[in-house]
């Protein structure tokens, strides 16, 4: 079946606007993560949602990072006010259902760049 | 919280050679181990993973091994081909309800054909 999907795949933004990147998990998965891969910093953990809720919110850099997920599938990940240091690809994952089957599939994910 | 440590950081070995990486990680309650193989402009693909309650797993030519002691775990990889070419993550969750993936800063890979 289809995987992990995300758009866009690629995002140019100037410094200082508010930028949306969007999930889609594979069907059925109620659980989904998403990560950021930079140069300096390898994958870190920003957010995961079992169904519509954010249990953990821990690695959200700051407040102008946010995250909702409504019918328990699709995921947005908004980035308010973007800042140099936010360049990075930003990876979503899903998996089947938390505490049981642990495998996360991760999507291509988007590649933004703040100038 | 939990810290992932991998090496080494490159990795040359010549086709048809055994390439080992190795990684190591700090809290104990730690007890998922997944590999994800990446390869230029594409997400992580998992490629295998060990829970704690097994010492060793092994698909095909790709092998995993777990001291919960030791706290550090392998992966191995046989008969090494071109296509295995690519960087590779190791990682730890501590499950309970949030299996959010603690990486390793990965470990490049290249065969010499």
């Amino acid at each position: 079946g289809a995987g992990v999907s995300q758009s866009p795949s690629n995002k140019v933004t100037e410094k200082g606007k508010d930028v949306e990147l969007r999930c889609d998990p594979i069907s059925g998965h109620t659980a989904l993560y998403w990560y950021r891969q930079s140069l300096g910093q390898g994958l870190e953990f920003l957010i995961y949602f079992q169904g519509n809720s954010a249990p953990d919110k821990s690695g959200l850099p700051s407040d102008r990072f946010s995250a909702e997920r409504t019918g328990g599938s699709v995921s947005t990940l908004t980035i308010q006010r973007t800042q140099q240091e936010d360049s990075a690809v930003y990876l979503c994952a899903s998996s089947q259902s938390s505490g049981r089957a642990l495998e996360q599939y991760f999507g291509p994910g988007t590649r933004l760049t703040v100038t | 919280g939990e810290n992932v440590e991998q090496h080494p950081s490159t990795l040359s070995v010549q086709e048809g050679d055994s390439a080992v990486i190795k990684c190591t990680y700090s809290d104990s309650a730690s007890n998922y181990f997944p590999w994800y193989k990446q390869e230029l402009g594409k997400g992580p693909q998992l490629i295998i993973d060990i829970r704690s309650n097994v010492g060793e797993k092994k698909d095909q030519r790709i092998a995993v091994t777990l001291n919960k002691t030791a706290k550090h775990f392998s992966l191995h990889i046989t008969e090494t081909q071109p296509e295995d070419s690519a960087v590779y993550f190791c990682a730890a969750s501590i499950g309970f309800g949030n299996e959010k993936l603690t990486f390793g800063t990965g470990t490049r890979l290249t065969i010499i054909p």
